[in-house]
């Protein structure tokens, strides 16, 4: 089946700073969907971005499907941004393949 | 983008008792809604399928007597962990998808809050 692979693991951040979150994939996916997981365990929708790019404030997301990778860029990062950013990718069943996330600390 | 409300959001019970859990999405239809478990410091595992007016399809190791799904409606998906033994505490996650000409391919993952189970 697909693999899905997230990086870096861990991310510690001044706040203020920018940073690229990566998901690499090995295979053609029929969409791919970015999320925030709060510290409360909540699933926040960010991107459904099967290619190309998309912009939503101080978040942007790329994926170049022909590569099999996807980034997300966070500029001005603020302490609200921690927690753990999922990338999950459909395969042919339709069945939603995860990323291992990038937990994301954003230190005051 | 739609809305899935799962409740409780956090629930505490005695060992041996059933939980149940309630998935529902609140402005579109569901035919299908999935059932995650997370373990702590893990990505989400999928548990089941869930489809409306038939048997859920259950992953490789879940057990389908333990984990009961039912999917009554168009907008509700039911869990309820059966006989709950302190193992089976954890994380709890549904999911709904709005379909787009009667399928599911192609569209947007809505999550509800989740259901945080402690077993005692």
């Amino acid at each position: 089946g697909i693999q899905v692979e997230q990086s870096p693991p861990d991310l510690i951040l001044q706040e203020g700073a920018n940073s690229t979150l990566r998901c690499n994939f090995s295979d053609s996916v029929n969409n791919l969907q970015w999320f925030h997981q709060n510290p409360w365990g909540q699933l926040i929708n960010l991107f459904y971005i099967p290619s190309g790019t998309k912009q939503n404030g101080r978040l942007s997301a790329t994926t170049v499907a022909t590569e099999r990778y996807s980034l997300l860029y966070i500029s001005s990062s603020q302490t609200t941004d921690s927690g753990v950013y999922f990338c999950a990718v459909e395969d042919s069943n339709y069945q939603l393949i995860w990323g291992a996330g990038t937990k994301l600390i954003i230190k005051p | 983008g739609a809305v899935v409300s799962q409740h409780p959001s956090r629930v505490i019970c005695k060992s041996g008792t059933s939980v149940k859990i309630e998935c529902r999405s609140l402005d579109f239809q569901a035919t299908t809604m999935f059932w995650y478990r997370q373990f702590p410091k893990q990505s989400l595992m999928l548990m089941a399928t869930s489809n409306e007016g038939s048997k859920a399809t259950y992953e490789q190791g879940v057990e389908k007597d333990k984990f009961l799904i039912n999917h009554a409606s168009l907008t509700l998906s039911t869990l309820t962990v059966t006989s709950a033994h302190p193992e089976d505490s954890s994380f709890y996650i549904c999911s709904a998808r709005p379909h787009y000409r009667d399928s599911i391919m192609n569209t947007e993952a809505f999550f509800g809050q989740g259901t945080r189970l402690t077993v005692v």
